[in-house]
């Protein structure tokens, strides 16, 4: 079975603290993404990776970086952390495919509920 | 531009009906689509995965995809209570890299 570890479920943290949330997943992907998910906005999704090193803007970067340096660890990095930083983060991965719609398929981790005062 | 649409809900069903979960998509260049389930509190997990038209099926869960009307659904058989969840649609194009995830349908199954 695919496992993605989160490393915290839940977390406080207080405005202007650094933050770092650490994703690991077991299972050889290439591919590594990093989501935020609130209430009636949905998923959304913060920034992806396709191999060490490398990184790609998602759709809300904004206050965000990530850092890849392992094949099975990306991490997300908050630099100051703010209240309208408070969310579901979630972690995903997925192998890399040239084709074939298994390949696309993501598979999550737990979750770290984020709390900034 | 890349769309899914999905009814937020409450789907309110019966035990043992069938919940029939609906959704949209406006990148006509789409070829994978997912259907993922979310407990409340909990993260998604993937229930099915069709990039064929027509249907597909696995034990209770049946997924339809229209590819021309660019619709896709989710039928679940024989509704239980433990179905009650948030069931996320994702649509993979050849155009962008990475799903887009609609906001979900939260469906309720009554005993």
């Amino acid at each position: 079975d695919v496992k993605v570890t989160q490393s915290s479920r839940y977390l406080v943290k207080r405005t202007g603290e650094k933050v770092f949330l650490e994703c690991v997943q077991d299972m050889d992907h290439e591919n590594m993404f990093w989501y935020r998910q609130d209430p009636g906005l949905g998923l959304r999704l913060i920034y992806f990776s396709y191999d060490v090193k490398m990184k790609e803007k998602g759709d809300i970067p904004e206050g965000y970086s990530v850092s890849r340096e392992k094949k099975e660890r990306f991490s997300l990095i908050l630099e100051s952390a703010s209240t309208n930083q408070t969310s579901m983060y979630l972690c995903a991965s997925s192998p890399r495919g040239l084709a074939g719609v298994v390949k696309d398929t993501q598979y999550f981790g737990p979750g770290t509920r984020l709390t900034v005062l | 531009q890349k769309e899914v649409e999905q009814n937020s809900g409450p789907l309110s069903v019966p035990e043992g009906a069938i919940a029939s979960l609906n959704c949209t998509y406006s990148d006509r260049g789409s070829q994978s689509f997912f259907w993922y389930r979310q407990y409340s509190g909990k993260s998604p997990e993937l229930i099915m995965f069709i990039y064929s038209n027509g249907d597909k099926e696995d034990g209770r869960f049946t997924a339809q995809l229209n590819k021309a009307s660019q619709y896709v659904s989710l039928l679940i058989r024989d509704s239980q209570p433990s179905d009650s969840a948030t069931y996320l649609c994702a649509v993979k194009s050849v155009r962008y890299s990475t799903l887009t995830f609609g906001k979900g349908t939260m469906l309720l199954v009554s005993p």
